[in-house]
C-alpha cells in the first residue's frame, strides 16, 4: 500500500529552527509536496521537491533523498505565525496526490 | 482575483438527505479535486477532473458523485448523507496534474 508518516505534534520556540520529517511508500514518484495549514483554513502551497537535493525559499527549506524515500521541511527564525499543520503529500505513477495526516507545529514564546 | 470559491461554508444536514456542494475556479485549471479531511486523517480524495467532460474515482468515492460540465465548476453531490460523512470538505485546483493545487476555503458538513 501507499504510505505517508510524519510526526503528529512537534514543539519549537520562538526564534529557532525546527525539521520536520516525512518518509513515504508509493507505487512511483512524481515529486513531493509541502502544505502549510492553519486552524480552521485551507491548505497553501510552501514546496516542491522532484529532485534530489535542498531547495530553499526564505526562511524556509525542503530536502528530498528519492533513493531513501525521505523529505524534511526545515523552518529558520521561527515566528508565532508559525504555528500550524504541515502537510507532506507525493505525486504518484498516477500523478494523483497522497497525503500524510500532517504534523502540527506549536510555537512557543 | 477570486481563485477558488466554495459553497457553503457549513451545513448542517439531516441523514438521508441529499446535498450539493459547489466549487468554482477562475483560474482555468483543468484538473479538480474533491478532497475530505478528518481528524488524524490526510487529505482523502474523493472524486477527480483532469479536464472538462471527465471524471475519476478517488480513495473513497462510495457515496458521493461529481460532474465537471465546464472548466470552472466542480460540484459534489452526496445522494444521501450518513454521519460517517460529517467532515471537512475541500474542493482544489491544479494546471497541471503535476503542479500545486490551489485549495477553496473549506466546507464544513456535519450530518446529525
Amino acid at each position: 500500500g501507499q504510505n505517508i508518516d510524519q510526526p503528529t505534534e512537534m514543539t519549537a520556540t520562538e526564534g529557532a529552527i525546527v525539521q520536520i520529517n516525512c518518509t513515504y511508500q508509493t507505487s512511483g514518484f512524481n515529486g513531493l509536496f509541502w502544505y502549510q495549514q492553519h486552524a480552521g483554513e485551507a491548505p497553501t502551497f510552501l514546496s516542491y521537491n522532484v529532485l534530489d537535493g535542498l531547495e530553499e525559499k526564505g526562511r524556509f527549506s525542503s530536502f528530498l533523498s528519492r533513493s531513501k524515500g525521505y523529505s524534511y521541511l526545515l523552518l529558520k527564525e521561527l515566528q508565532m505565525k508559525d504555528s500550524a499543520s504541515y502537510l507532506c503529500a507525493v505525486m504518484d505513477s498516477n500523478y494523483q496526490l497522497i497525503w500524510g495526516a500532517g504534523t502540527k507545529l506549536i510555537i512557543k514564546p | 482575483t477570486a481563485g477558488i470559491t466554495q459553497a457553503p461554508t457549513s451545513q448542517i444536514l439531516a441523514a438521508g438527505r441529499s446535498m450539493t456542494l459547489r466549487c468554482t475556479q477562475d483560474m482555468r485549471h483543468n484538473a479538480m479535486y474533491w478532497y475530505r479531511q478528518d481528524l488524524g486523517l490526510g487529505l482523502r480524495l474523493i472524486h477527480y477532473s483532469n479536464t472538462a467532460g471527465t471524471t475519476g474515482k478517488g480513495e473513497v468515492p462510495d457515496g458521493y458523485s461529481v460532474s465537471r460540465a465546464n472548466t470552472d465548476d466542480f460540484p459534489l453531490t452526496l445522494a444521501s448523507a450518513v454521519p460517517s460523512q460529517t467532515s471537512v470538505y475541500f474542493c482544489a485546483s491544479s494546471d497541471r496534474g503535476n503542479t500545486e493545487a490551489f485549495f477553496g476555503q473549506g466546507t464544513r458538513l456535519t450530518v446529525v
